[in-house]
């Protein structure tokens, strides 16, 4: 149980178009849904927060009008890189939390390659 | 930033052997977690220790906590060559409501 995907697992766009990532709980209703940024060998740093039906909380940083993320249902997340460029390369991944439990299901992540 | 940090960055083992990686972490925290990410995938939850708990086992895993010096380490037994990954610590630290803040991990390669 508590499955989470993500789509696609990989992509490659060109400068200035735009991508969508979607994230999906499969097996449950995720009440928070967070969004991560991870480059090649560092660790995880949190992009913003996500609840159901209300605006993402964005970290210090992180430009809200770049990456817009949606979350219209209690089991889908997307998170839309617009107007990408090069230094927008990165592993982004997405988490669910289930109820009140502390932990954080992962998704397999996106890898993203602007050219 | 929150972030905390792991030692070692990276350990290489022996199959058998025992593998320790601490975590330090900067704030009053609810609870500390570990994960382990396998190259170019998602993280697998596999054990969270809440603060006022000092030792938590799991299987081959043992999680100690002291948050006096705001450190907790994971200590693998018996690791085998599938433990190869990367482990990452998290606390949710108060006041931050449900967000995780991710140590730097550490790189862990389990020889044959």
């Amino acid at each position: 149980g508590a499955v989470v995907s993500q789509h696609p697992s990989w992509v490659i766009c060109k400068s200035g178009t735009s991508v969508k990532i979607e994230c999906r709980s499969l097996d449950f209703q995720a009440t928070t849904m967070f969004w991560y940024r991870q480059f090649p060998k560092q660790s995880l740093m949190l992009m913003a927060t996500s609840n159901e039906g209300s605006k993402a909380t964005y970290e210090q940083g992180v430009e809200k009008d770049k990456f817009l993320i949606n979350h219209a249902s209690l089991t889908l997340s997307t998170l839309t890189v617009t107007s990408a460029h090069p230094e927008d390369s990165s592993f982004y991944i997405c988490s669910a939390r289930l109820g009140q439990i502390y932990e954080q299901y992962f998704g397999p992540g996106t890898r993203l390659t602007v050219t | 930033s929150q972030q905390g940090e792991e030692d070692p960055q990276a350990l290489s083992i022996q199959e058998g052997e025992n593998a320790t990686m601490n975590c330090s972490y900067k704030t009053s925290i609810n609870n500390l977690q570990w994960y382990r990410q396998n190259s170019g995938r998602g993280l697998v939850h596999l054990i969270l220790i809440r603060s006022n708990e000092r030792e938590k086992h799991s299987g081959r895993l043992r999680v100690t906590l002291d948050t006096s010096k705001k450190s907790s380490s994971l200590l693998i037994t018996a690791s085998r060559a599938a433990d190869t990954a990367s482990y990452f610590c998290a606390t949710a630290y108060t006041g931050g409501g449900n967000k995780l803040t991710f140590g730097t991990g550490t790189q862990l390669k389990v020889e044959l």
